[in-house]
Formats: C-alpha cells, structure tokens, sequence
C-alpha cells in the first residue's frame, strides 16, 4: 500500500516554465513533508521540506504548497532551467521522539525535463 | 565534513559469489537505511537500523542480510548473487530527533552477471 501517492511520473517542460508536482497521502499523523531531488549516478538530496502548520514554503525558485484538509502537496519549479532536470520524491513522515519514529514514506518519483 | 559514503560505486560479479556492499556515515546518526532503487526510479526499503545491534526488515522481502555492530557502519551482504540482484543500492542516514531528514549516500549500482 503506497503511503504517498506522486503524480505525474514523468514531466517535460520548456525552459522559464512552471513545473508542477502533486502528491498525496492518507495517514494523518504525518507531519514533515520533504521533497528529494535526485541527479543521475547521485543519491537523492534533500530540497526542501514543510510541515502542516503553514500553507506554502519558498526557498528560491522552488516552492511547496500545502493542503491539510485535502491531504496533498505539490512542489512548484519557478523559472525552470535545464539543471533542474532530475527526479524528484515527495516524502512524508511522523515526528516525535522514539525509535520508531521519523521514517520516511516515498512517492514513485516523478522524472523531470527541462527543454532549453 | 559530514558525510555518507558508500563502496564500491559500481561492482560487476559473477552468479553465486557473495558480496558485501559497504556504508559509513561521519555524523553521529543513529537511524541508518538500505533502499533498493528500479530502473522505474521508485525506492524500495530493504533494511533499516535504529541504532547498534538493531535491524529490521523493509518493505521489500529481500535476500540480502545487514549488520549494525558500530554507530557509523551499515553493511549489506548477499550470501549468493544472483542476475536478479542486479540494481542501484542506496544508504541513507538519519537523527534521532527531528527533523528527519534522510542524507544518501550517492549509491552502488550492482549488475551480477
């Protein structure tokens, strides 16, 4: 059972473009939602991440917007260049202390291109 | 620097030989993850540790065995290769308190011939 559901699973987009990436879950207690970025031959890098008490999150072009009511994220590329091009995971976990806690839940990835 | 390193980054081997794919962090975390990534992209939890002498089985029923004997190292073994163990393996590392977020290491792509 996919705990975070991520779509499209491949984007193509032409540079200055807005890319958009949608996911969604169902289990409640999350409550830390980073987005991966991943370049080929690399492991996934953290690009930024948010929690359910604000709606929307920018770090330079890159922008997460959130609905707790309807239990989805996106993650918006401004200005979209070429270097952007890469895979991208949303993720979601529960926070807290415990051993248990803190595991992360992966959407599928959506692959991203950015034409020149 | 702090980092994640994994070794080798690519390893080539024959059908029934055994393998250990090595993973050691530098920044003190106790949560330690093995991730099986398809060609597909998707990530696919193998094995996780939340600290020494602790492992745990992932999401995904694997062959492969792991250890958590130091802090900092988190060995992922196949007794006996097979073609179908061929795919990228990722560590990733993780704190014990918040925020969560997992460091990767930058992979072993693994192809047993």
């Amino acid at each position: 059972q996919q705990q975070v559901k991520q779509s499209p699973q491949s984007l193509i987009v032409q540079k200055g473009g807005i890319p958009i990436i949608n996911c969604a879950y169902e289990n409640t207690a999350f409550d830390y939602f980073p987005w991966y970025q991943q370049f080929p031959g690399k492991g996934p890098a953290l690009l930024i991440a948010i929690r359910p008490d604000v709606s929307e999150k920018k770090e330079g072009r890159f922008t997460i917007s959130f609905n707790k009511s309807a239990k989805q994220f996106s993650l918006h590329i401004m200005d979209s260049q070429p270097g952007d091009s890469a895979t991208y995971f949303c993720a979601a976990s529960i926070e807290g202390r415990g051993s248990t806690l803190g595991r992360l839940y992966f959407g599928r990835g959506t692959q991203l291109t950015v034409w020149p | 620097e702090a980092d994640i390193y994994q070794t080798p980054r690519y390893l080539v081997i024959g059908t029934g030989k055994k393998i250990t794919l090595e993973c050691s962090q530098t920044m003190g975390h106790d949560k330690m993850y093995w991730y099986q990534q398809d060609p597909g992209m998707e990530l696919h939890l193998i094995h996780y540790s939340y600290g020494v002498n602790s492992t745990e089985k992932g999401d995904l029923s694997s062959e492969s065995t792991v250890s958590r004997i130091r802090t900092e190292h988190f060995p992922l073994t196949l007794e006996s290769a097979r073609p179908s163990h061929t795919s990228q393996y990722l560590c990733a590392s993780s704190a014990r308190l918040p925020p969560y977020g997992y460091t990767f290491g930058s992979g072993t792509r693994l192809t047993v011939v």
